[in-house]
């Protein structure tokens, strides 16, 4: 089945202890994404990456870091995570004509 | 910068009723437009996707039409039915803005037996 797949679903965590979402699509996409979704802002994009070790900055990028060493995998890290992180992340793959595929969702609450 | 407006932001109606739900957008200059279901807690699922040169797209009892000139978009469901109580979000990918995809604010639609 075609799926993108992401790990935890669910994070409890405190602030400033690393953490990593990891994000996986068995679609053969170049092209892998994350947002996040707040009450009240909608989807924003946090980082993108057009294929391997390429990636580029959303429109809500501090914070964050990304990494992409294989097409199928493309990881979220907070390095100090905060309480402004709170909130739900979706990963998100696009095939080439640029139909999204989106994961289950991960949410993250940092106390 | 693009901007993208769905009204309204929640609606209630009857099942069996058929009903359009809004998606309008500030510039027309896009590359495709995207509408998503989102169940509570839950992921985005694909409904449609319509390219710019397409008017309109369909899917089952789901129906998009796309109007670039106008900055708009529709989502029609014919005969509503309680499961497809969810909120419905529209997302556009801009010419020349990048990767970026700008998505609407949702319209929570709640179909009641």
């Amino acid at each position: 089945e075609a799926q993108v797949t992401q790990n935890p679903r669910y994070l409890i965590t405190v602030t400033g202890k690393k953490l990593t979402v990891t994000c996986s699509q068995n679609m053969n996409h170049e092209y892998m994404s994350w947002y996040r979704q707040d009450p009240g802002l909608g989807l924003r994009q946090i980082y993108y990456s057009m294929n391997v070790e390429v990636t580029d900055k959303g429109d809500v990028p501090e914070g964050y870091k990304v990494s992409r060493k294989e097409k199928r995998n493309f990881p979220l890290i907070l390095e100090s995570p905060s309480p402004n992180q709170t909130s739900l992340y979706f990963c998100a793959s696009r095939d080439r004509v640029y139909e999204q595929y989106f994961g289950p969702g991960t949410r993250l609450t940092v106390t | 910068k693009q901007e993208v407006t769905q009204i309204p932001a929640a609606l209630s109606v009857p099942e069996g009723e058929n009903l359009v739900l809004n998606c309008s957008f500030t510039d027309s200059a896009i590359y495709n437009l995207q509408w998503f279901r989102q169940d509570p807690g839950k992921g985005l699922t694909s409904l449609l996707l319509i390219q710019s040169s397409q008017r309109e797209q369909t899917s089952g009892r789901l129906n998009a039409s796309l109007d670039k000139s106008s900055g708009r978009s529709t989502l029609y469901i014919a005969a509503s039915q309680p499961g497809d109580s969810a909120t419905y979000l529209c997302a556009v990918k801009t010419n020349n803005a990048g990767n970026m995809l700008t998505f609407g604010g949702g319209t929570r639609l709640m179909v009641k037996p």
